[in-house]
């Protein structure tokens, strides 16, 4: 199974601080990689896709990108309906695993 | 629009098998894979199968395999997810999940808690 490590845990920043979310896969994924957000008490979110395509209707702050195995989240400018918890998955080969999730906090 | 609504909340005995439905409208039921994601209390996330609602082909994560069937009935756009042999490690929400861009969940049921009790 490919699995997914994602960094850091928790992370807290500021409003208007430029975050940046890391997963690494334990082999080759090509860009079959997804970013969700997930908020208490509500299902995920889909932000991203194949590593780098926002997802429709997902504001521009969120990018995606990728070096190999490494796949980075980045939102340019923390607005207070960030706040979350982040989740990567791949979807290259079955099981479809995700990554332990990042919590953003508010510092 | 897409909307995928699943079944209420259950409670089940330990050894139990509890069954959780996930009705999607809003679109071709056969033309999209159902995923099924369970996430247990403050845990994150787990993938746990996938459907293929057009030839009913599955494919299991292996930590439930021999607990798990994925099954869908066209004539209601119904996929369903029954977990056999529960224990209090199952309680969780069950997520439905659309499969989209090539399989990432692009559309999510409500979820369904299944709390597992003796």
């Amino acid at each position: 199974d490919i699995q997914m490590t994602q960094s850091p845990s928790t992370l807290s920043a500021s409003i208007g601080d430029r975050v940046t979310i890391t997963c690494r896969a334990s082999q080759s994924i090509s860009s079959w990689l997804a970013w969700y957000q997930q908020k208490p008490g509500k299902a995920p979110k889909l932000l991203m896709y194949k590593a780098s395509s926002l997802e429709s209707g997902v504001p521009l702050r969120f990018s995606g990108s990728e070096s190999g195995t490494e796949f980075t989240l980045t939102i340019s400018s923390l607005q207070p309906d960030d706040f979350a918890t982040y989740y990567c998955q791949h979807y290259s080969t079955y099981p479809y695993t995700f990554g332990q999730g990042t919590k953003l906090e508010i510092k | 629009q897409v909307q995928l609504v699943q079944s209420g909340a259950e409670v089940k005995k330990p050894g139990a098998s509890v069954k959780v439905s996930c009705k999607a409208s809003g679109y071709t039921f056969t033309t999209y894979y159902m995923h099924w994601v369970r996430q247990a209390p403050g845990q994150g996330l787990d993938w746990m199968g996938v459907i293929n609602p057009s030839g009913d082909s599955t494919t299991y994560a292996q930590k439930f395999q021999g607990r798990v069937t994925m099954t869908r009935e066209t004539s209601t756009s119904t996929v369903y997810m029954e977990l056999s042999s529960l224990r209090s490690e199952d309680t969780a929400v069950y997520y439905c999940a659309r499969a989209d861009y090539g399989g990432s969940g692009r559309y999510w049921g409500q979820g369904t808690l299944v709390t597992v009790s003796s």
